[in-house]
């Protein structure tokens, strides 16, 4: 099993460009979730899906959006990059309150 | 909504010696609390949690304690050893789907 998987693990955009981060998972867990940590800062929820088809803000979510695609897909879409949205961004998922099973990370930066 | 406050944020300790990491959260609704290591360049991953109807839970070297009257949670981790050294970070549940509000990290470095 690969748990959760994760693409691009690296990206450099400009200001002003858009992008989409890949998640999926292959253990049918109903809840994903993207986080963003930044030095100092912990880790950051920006949205999360509790099941398929639905969608819900986090702390963080201004400048984002995301799409449950299915049960297994979970996208995250920089419209507009901008430099604060530089981070690491990770996704997870879980089955209900419990265990996170992170994703490698993707290191994104915005010049 | 939730808010995790995490202290120390940087720990160092002499190989052998034990461990403290408090955090206090402020939603009385909370009821499951994680405690996860990030080594460097890794992914963080579970150490150990706890549930609110438990006041405290041990795994070996590591034991986390549970004050839901007061509202804070500590991990403590004796004995310990130079792979202990990591970033750790305590989380608390927020809203019934599970998701999890992290405190901002406590780096524990442990001296050979």
């Amino acid at each position: 099993n690969a748990g959760v998987t994760q693409t691009p693990k690296f990206q450099v955009l400009k200001t002003g460009q858009s992008m989409t981060l890949q998640c999926a998972q292959d253990m049918n867990h109903n809840s994903m979730y993207w986080y963003r940590q930044d030095p100092g800062m912990g880790l950051r929820l920006i949205y999360y899906s509790a099941s398929e088809g639905t969608t819900d803000k986090g702390e963080v979510p201004n400048g984002y959006n995301v799409s449950r695609l299915n049960k297994r897909e979970f996208s995250l879409r920089l419209e507009s990059a901008a430099p604060s949205q530089t981070s690491v961004y990770f996704c997870a998922s879980s089955e209900g309150p419990g265990e996170l099973f992170f994703g490698e990370g993707s290191r994104l930066t915005v010049l | 909504g939730e808010n995790v406050e995490q202290h120390p944020s940087t720990l160092s300790v002499q190989e052998g010696d034990s461990a403290v990491i408090k955090c206090t959260y402020s939603d009385s609704a909370s009821n499951y609390f994680p405690w996860y290591k990030q080594e460097l360049g890794k992914r963080p991953q579970l150490i150990i949690d706890i549930r609110s109807n438990v006041g405290e839970k041990k795994d070996q070297r590591i034991a986390v304690t549970l004050n839901k009257t007061a509202k804070h949670f500590s991990l403590h981790i004796t004995e310990t050893q130079p792979e202990d050294s990591a970033v750790y970070f305590c989380a608390a549940s927020w809203r019934s789907q599970g998701n999890l509000i992290f405190g901002k990290g406590t780096k524990l470095s442990v001296k050979p």
